[in-house]
């Protein structure tokens, strides 16, 4: 099945720092999401992108749908101790059905 | 307004039960999806009901089938369980399947012994 591949698998940073991690597929999309999830919960919708190239801000986070449609990236400025969670990547590539990708585990250090 | 809801929480079977898992979509929404998270991966989309009727699925086998109420609530029943089934259920929903934008539930821990 497809795979989304996100990078990297892990982040450990200081409080007040950026974050950036990305997202690529084999197949084209032509939506996708970032959600957050905390231990015990279900994802949380972050951001939604709909077209190549746009770029999309929900507060501090900034999340771009990449040129190619084979990727995408988060960013987060300015990180704070509840930025703590799963990020995912997910999509549509054909019909309604989603794929998650891997996953990115961030861990804000106070 | 509520959100998603599941129940139960958490669930322990034993290998070759049955079990039926719950979900109520988020006030407005009338299509359901379910996801199946292993520990330490992305969800993974089992199957999505709209107006009652199954309309994707995911690579799940038979055992793995669901029901949508008329007032959108639905159930996930997993059959012959498997020690492999034991993960996190996720019931995910959103307001038609022309939107991608889904909102997810706290999930049920299902722990097959």
């Amino acid at each position: 099945g497809q795979q989304l591949n996100q990078s990297p698998q892990s982040m450990f940073i200081q409080e007040g720092e950026d974050v950036s991690m990305n997202c690529t597929s084999s197949s084209i999309f032509n939506t996708w999401l970032w959600y957050k999830q905390d231990p015990g919960e279900g994802p949380v919708l972050l951001i939604a992108l709909y077209k190549a190239g746009e770029l999309t801000s929900n507060g501090r986070l900034t999340a771009q749908f990449g040129i190619t449609r084979k990727d995408s990236f988060l960013n987060i400025s300015a990180s704070i101790p509840s930025d703590v969670g799963i990020y995912f990547c997910a999509g549509p590539p054909t019909g309604n059905q989603f794929y998650f990708g891997t996953g990115t585990s961030l861990t804000v250090i106070p | 307004d509520a959100g998603v809801t599941q129940s139960p929480t958490h669930l322990i079977k034993t290998r070759g039960q049955q079990v039926t898992l719950r979900c109520s979509p988020k006030s407005g929404h009338d299509t359901v999806s379910w996801y199946q998270q292993a520990l330490g991966q992305g969800p993974q989309f089992i199957f999505q009901y709209y107006e009652e009727e199954e309309r994707q699925r995911g690579n799940f086998p038979d055992r793995f089938s669901g029901h949508q109420f008329p007032n959108y609530s639905s159930e996930l029943n997993v059959n012959a369980l498997l020690l492999g089934d034991s993960a996190l259920y996720l019931c995910a929903s959103s307001p038609g399947t022309a939107t991608y934008e889904q909102y997810f539930g706290p999930g049920t821990r299902l722990t097959v012994t």
